[in-house]
């Protein structure tokens, strides 16, 4: 069985600043890890995803997540937000044997000017 | 990539009556297709996926069924509406060949039963 954990569920920051939402997950076996963004009443769109090869992944509008095996994590960062930043935004992780993703539960990113 | 088209954006529906939402898939063939529900504060809830005409996985118990009678379409259908049946409901196509394990989403319905 395979599980996502985010562990805030809602990130408030000042524009300009940078942002951290964090992500673990477990699966016994290997696994695809991605990140989407849901701007309000809309679909999700993937953001970044990590596959295989290098652990620092970089996506659209400035994010990258950095996949860590050992701790089990895959944390999304951006250096400096903007007010258009402001989304929902959910981790997911799929693993070899099934294309069924499992994702978390979101956390919600505000950013204040 | 793939386009997924979603539809209405929104509809309001009285307590037992009958649902049908419809998702088309352009730009993929033979995808795998997703409908989701999403309520406030607790993420996506998988409903049922279908990896080919025909084929259905129903993930959980309740009043909602899905069809997929062509390759490329993908309907969530219910008898009569419970007023647990109100939220947001995604539908998604798994990216081909080459884009493994990622999911296309549409715009959503948001379904409020009254």
């Amino acid at each position: 069985a395979q599980s996502v954990t985010q562990l805030d569920s809602q990130v408030p920051v000042f524009e300009e600043a940078p942002v951290e939402l964090r992500c673990n997950y477990s699966s016994s076996v290997s696994v695809y890890l991605f990140w989407y963004v849901q701007y309000p009443n809309q679909g999700l769109q993937l953001l970044l995803k990590y596959l295989s090869g290098s652990t620092l992944v970089k996506g659209i509008n400035g994010f990258e997540a950095e996949f860590n095996k050992s701790q089990t994590s895959f944390h999304l960062r951006k250096p400096s937000v903007h007010i258009s930043d402001t989304a929902e935004y959910f981790c997911a992780i799929s693993s070899g044997g099934s294309y069924i993703p499992t994702f978390g539960r979101g956390t919600s990113l505000i950013v204040h000017p | 990539s793939q386009t997924i088209h979603q539809w209405p954006a929104t509809l309001v529906q009285p307590v037992g009556s009958p649902l049908s939402l419809e998702c088309t898939v352009e730009g993929t063939s033979n995808p795998n297709l997703y409908w989701y529900r999403q309520a406030a504060g607790r993420g996506l809830q998988l409903l049922f996926y279908s990896v080919g005409i025909g084929q259905i996985s129903s993930e959980v118990p309740q009043n909602l069924s899905a069809s997929r009678p062509q390759d490329r379409q993908f309907i969530l259908s219910s008898k009569k509406l419970l007023l647990s049946d109100s939220g947001f409901y995604l539908c998604a196509g798994e990216g081909p060949t080459g884009a493994k394990n990622i999911q296309y989403f549409g715009a959503g319905t948001r379904l409020s039963v009254l």
